[in-house]
């Protein structure tokens, strides 16, 4: 168990509907990191915030979008959906992420999306 | 462009022998490297790391190695166990802003008794 937490575990809904996946990180952890992996491939990073702040951004879609809160969970927004969304989603977290490059990033279990 | 590929998707390896597993970069920013695990229905678990002023580090049975001139790593794994069984991601650290990882598109490893 990485202590990395996300919900729900599966979600199944319609092209052009909207999506909320959710994300607690480790105690003290300031760092979550979203990830996006579609069949057969590697994970794709999409965006990092750091205590509340966006500081990367990966291949993320227009539609898509992210935010941390105080209590530091986030949250991915994923709307418009389409066929192509379907992947696996995870969350990671580590305890900095930002001056360093050393951080390990540990992962939840992440959320299967399934769009029909 | 894939800045990071493991070429072999899969590997099989019998029990006790050693498992290899190998990973090319092509950003010679990249400096800090990691290997994840992964197992069905799970996400992925850190297994090791190398910093690129060293060519290698060991942790119990698993050893990462960096050729920096070849931008080549591997890792090996042995004695190879069936728990072993899994996908492993090698991912390639560098300092955009923030950490940002890129991960390879994985090997899967079979380990037969």
């Amino acid at each position: 168990d990485s202590g990395v937490t996300q919900t729900p575990k599966h979600l199944i809904t319609a092209t052009g509907q909207r999506v909320t996946l959710r994300c607690s990180p480790r105690s003290g952890d300031l760092s979550v990191y979203w990830y996006q992996q579609s069949l057969d491939q590697g994970l794709q990073f999409l965006i990092q915030y750091y205590n509340g702040e966006e500081r990367a951004k990966g291949n993320i879609l227009e539609r898509f979008s992210a935010q941390q809160f105080p209590d530091l969970h986030s949250e991915l927004n994923l709307s418009s959906l389409e066929l192509g969304d379907s992947a696996l989603y995870f969350c990671a977290s580590s305890v900095r992420g930002v001056e360093s490059i050393t951080d390990t990033q540990y992962f939840g279990p992440g959320t299967r999306l399934t769009v029909l | 462009d894939q800045q990071v590929k493991q070429n072999s998707p899969s590997l099989s390896v019998q029990e006790g022998r050693i498992s290899i597993l190998n990973c090319d970069y092509t950003n010679s920013m990249f400096d800090y490297f990691l290997w994840y695990k992964k197992y069905p229905a799970e996400g992925p678990t850190f297994l090791i790391s190398i910093s690129s002023i060293k060519d290698k580090n060991e942790d119990g049975r698993f050893t990462v190695f960096l050729n920096k001139s070849a931008k080549h790593l591997s890792l090996h794994i042995v004695p190879s166990q069936p728990g072993d069984s899994a996908v492993y991601f090698c991912a390639a650290s560098v300092y955009q802003g923030a950490q940002k990882l890129v991960f390879g598109q994985g090997t899967r490893l079979t380990i037969n008794p």
